[in-house]
């Protein structure tokens, strides 16, 4: 069964840092989105990408984080200069619609990221 | 901005036992999905409710979405051990492509 990849699983960083964080998309998925959930707390929207642009951003999504599709494969997530509070799991989704059947979102691993 | 609640934060049940877990929005829904994550893993879609009324069963689960598409339910009967998790729903506000998550439920289950 096809499945979202991440990489890499666990990133430590020092505050101030950049970092990236990988995806790989379902192949033959069109509409890619960035999660957050802090450890023991829910699941927050970051970003939603369709057709090389932001379709939708959240406040938490600010000048810091940018998001790319660099080739036909990859999703990015990078954040420019790291904060404590940036310290998360990231989970990476895509989907292949936005409606009906087409719209189940397809979650990736996560990426812990750790930020000291 | 939108707002999806959830309760209960904990449900601790015996095996065989039933499980409910509610959620409510502070705007009116296009769609509200449901994602069950286990411990240490990531969020799984289970379901997508689209009408108002709407109920879908899988197995022994239930969901159910309000009339008004404010509210959604979760009920499983005869809970089993592999049931443990931390049950989501996510809702959309109409012509908007961002996913709002509860803060979940977590099921524990007793053998």
């Amino acid at each position: 069964e096809p499945e979202v990849t991440q990489t890499p699983s666990h990133q430590v960083t020092q505050m101030g840092q950049e970092v990236i964080l990988r995806c790989v998309p379902i192949s033959n998925h069109l509409y890619f989105y960035w999660y957050r959930q802090i450890l023991g707390q829910k699941v927050e929207f970051l970003v939603s990408f369709y057709n090389n642009e932001i379709s939708e951003k959240s406040e938490i999504f600010d000048d810091q984080f940018s998001v790319e599709r660099p080739d036909g494969s990859n999703f990015t997530l990078k954040i420019r200069s790291t904060k404590l509070e940036d310290s998360a799991m990231y989970f990476c989704a895509s989907s292949e619609g936005l409606a009906g059947p087409t719209y189940e979102q397809y979650f990736g691993p996560g990426t812990r990221l750790t930020v000291t | 901005g939108q707002q999806v609640m959830q309760i209960p934060q904990y449900q601790h049940v015996q095996e065989g036992e039933d499980f409910t877990t509610y959620c409510n929005s502070s705007t009116t829904l296009s769609n509200i999905q449901w994602y069950k994550q286990r411990p240490g893993g990531h969020p799984v879609f289970l379901i997508q409710l689209v009408k108002s009324g709407e109920v879908k069963k899988q197995k022994r689960l239930t969901f159910q979405f309000g009339e008004a598409k404010k509210n959604s339910s979760l009920h499983i009967t005869a809970t089993q051990t592999t049931d443990v998790g931390t049950y989501f729903c996510a809702g959309e506000e109409d012509s908007s492509y961002k996913l709002i998550f509860g803060s979940g439920t977590r099921l524990l289950v007793r053998p």
